[in-house]
């Protein structure tokens, strides 16, 4: 079966350090692949997507992810962590080929900042 | 860049009552429409996709009687909960896709309903 996995459901860093989140996905063809935040009680806001094109994929607020085939992964980085990274972030993946259309969201990860 | 509005962003009503929630695509044309359910610190999971002028599909386990979805126009849909109970009580969110960014969803923010 296809399906997301976070690792972590909780992640807290000090402010000023490199940020690691891990997403791997289930898969034998490459999917479309997707990272959103989550403030609370708020919608998605889309930080970064994985199309077939580059592998390293640079989004907003200073987020990268890469796209990593022989690990199965799309692990989402930033190099130096702000107050305002602190959210819910989801790994999302759009899986070619009959199916679902939609999106199928990790668990998430709450990101907290350590001061 | 592509807005999607939902409203009601908050509902409470009563057991038993039905309550509608429309999604909007502002500046573009949603030719697909989706609707996701988050419990309370939970992912998002999948119930149904609509496509313009057509029915919506609904995922395994969803209940298309309990929840009415119609995407009439290219820039609204409406999810209509049914007889709506306790466990209904969730955040509902809508996407759309428009026929150029076919591997991107744009979300609205959302709609807290809460069924006393």
């Amino acid at each position: 079966a296809q399906s997301v996995t976070q690792l972590g459901s909780h992640v807290s860093v000090s402010e000023g350090a490199l940020v690691l989140l891990r997403c791997n996905y289930s898969s034998s063809v490459p999917p479309y692949l997707f990272w959103y935040v989550q403030y609370p009680n708020q919608g998605l806001q889309l930080l970064l997507k994985y199309t077939s094109a580059a592998t390293l994929v640079k989004g907003i607020n200073g987020f990268e992810a890469e796209f990593k085939k022989s690990e199965t992964s799309f692990h989402l980085t930033k190099p130096s962590a702000h107050m305002s990274d602190a959210a819910e972030y989801f790994c999302a993946v759009r899986f070619s080929g009959g199916g679902a259309d939609g999106l199928t969201f990790g668990k998430g990860t709450h990101l907290i900042i350590q001061p | 860049g592509a807005v999607v509005s939902q409203h009601p962003s908050r509902v409470i009503c009563k057991s038993g009552t039905s309550v509608k929630i429309e999604c909007r695509s502002l500046d573009f044309q949603a030719t697909t429409m989706f609707w996701y359910r988050q419990f309370p610190k939970q992912s998002l999971m999948l119930m149904a996709t609509s496509n313009e002028g057509s029915k919506a599909t609904y995922e395994q386990g969803v209940e298309k009687d309990k929840f009415l979805i119609n995407h009439a126009s290219l820039t609204l849909s409406t999810l209509t909960v049914t007889s709506a109970h306790p466990e209904d009580s969730s955040f509902y969110i809508c996407s759309a896709r428009d026929a150029v960014s076919y591997n991107e969803q744009f979300f609205g923010p959302g709609t807290r309903l809460t069924v006393l």
